[in-house]
């Protein structure tokens, strides 16, 4: 069965570095998102994309985030400045199109900033 | 306010038992519903989609109510494996999916 895949499973950066998450959507999906979950609180949607562009984002996507599709597969997120909040589930989620309702989520990188 | 209210719980039930989660939204343009089903430390997985004329999966049953801005999932004779957190999510646009915050479900024997 197709599935979300995600690298690095487990991200340990200090404040202030760089960090960029991978995903791999499923093949023929068009619609990619990405969300993250603090641990103990809700998860919550950062930012959608679709045809090479963000078409919706949150309060929480501001400009040290940025999201990527540099080939026909890879879908990245990238934190430029990370901060100690930033530390957190990132899940990376896919959807056809076709099927309208269910977005299938990647198992998640796990980022920890000290 | 918080957009999706879920009584966090957890439920601690007998296998066989029937258990019912509630889930209340706050805004009343949200489209469309869904259950999603969480296990430690994993991603959200899609339980069901919701409708205003309910639907069924087995042992699973979801309810919307669109007046008064409230979903159910009724979950019939318990397994142990269904011990999970359960995650209300609503969506506005479509695709940016507002989840709850879940309800902790431990099945025992």
């Amino acid at each position: 069965e197709p599935e979300v895949t995600q690298t690095p499973s487990h991200q340990v950066t200090q404040m202030g570095q760089e960090v960029i998450l991978r995903c791999v959507p499923i093949s023929n999906h068009l619609y990619f998102y990405w969300y993250r979950q603090i641990l103990g609180q809700k998860v919550e949607f950062l930012v959608s994309f679709y045809n090479n562009e963000i078409s919706e984002k949150s309060e929480i996507f501001d400009d040290q985030f940025s999201v990527e599709r540099p080939d026909g597969s890879n879908f990245t997120l990238k934190i430029r400045s990370t901060k100690l909040e930033d530390s957190a589930m990132y899940f990376c989620a896919s959807l056809s199109g076709a099927n309208y309702n269910e977005q299938f989520f990647g198992p998640g990188t796990r980022l920890t900033v000290l | 306010r918080k957009e999706v209210e879920q009584d966090p719980g957890p439920f601690n039930v007998p296998e066989g038992a029937t258990v019912a989660f509630n889930c209340t939204y706050s805004n009343s343009a949200s489209q469309s519903f869904f259950w999603y089903r969480q296990d430690c430390r994993k991603e959200p997985k899609l339980l069901m989609s919701v409708y205003s004329s309910g639907n069924e999966d087995g042992r699973f049953t979801a309810q919307l109510n669109r007046a008064s801005q409230y979903i159910s999932l009724l979950i019939r004779d318990s397994k142990l494996s269904d011990s999970a957190t359960y995650l209300c999510v609503v969506t506005v646009t479509g695709y940016a999916l507002n989840f709850g915050k879940g309800t902790s479900l431990l099945v025992t024997p």
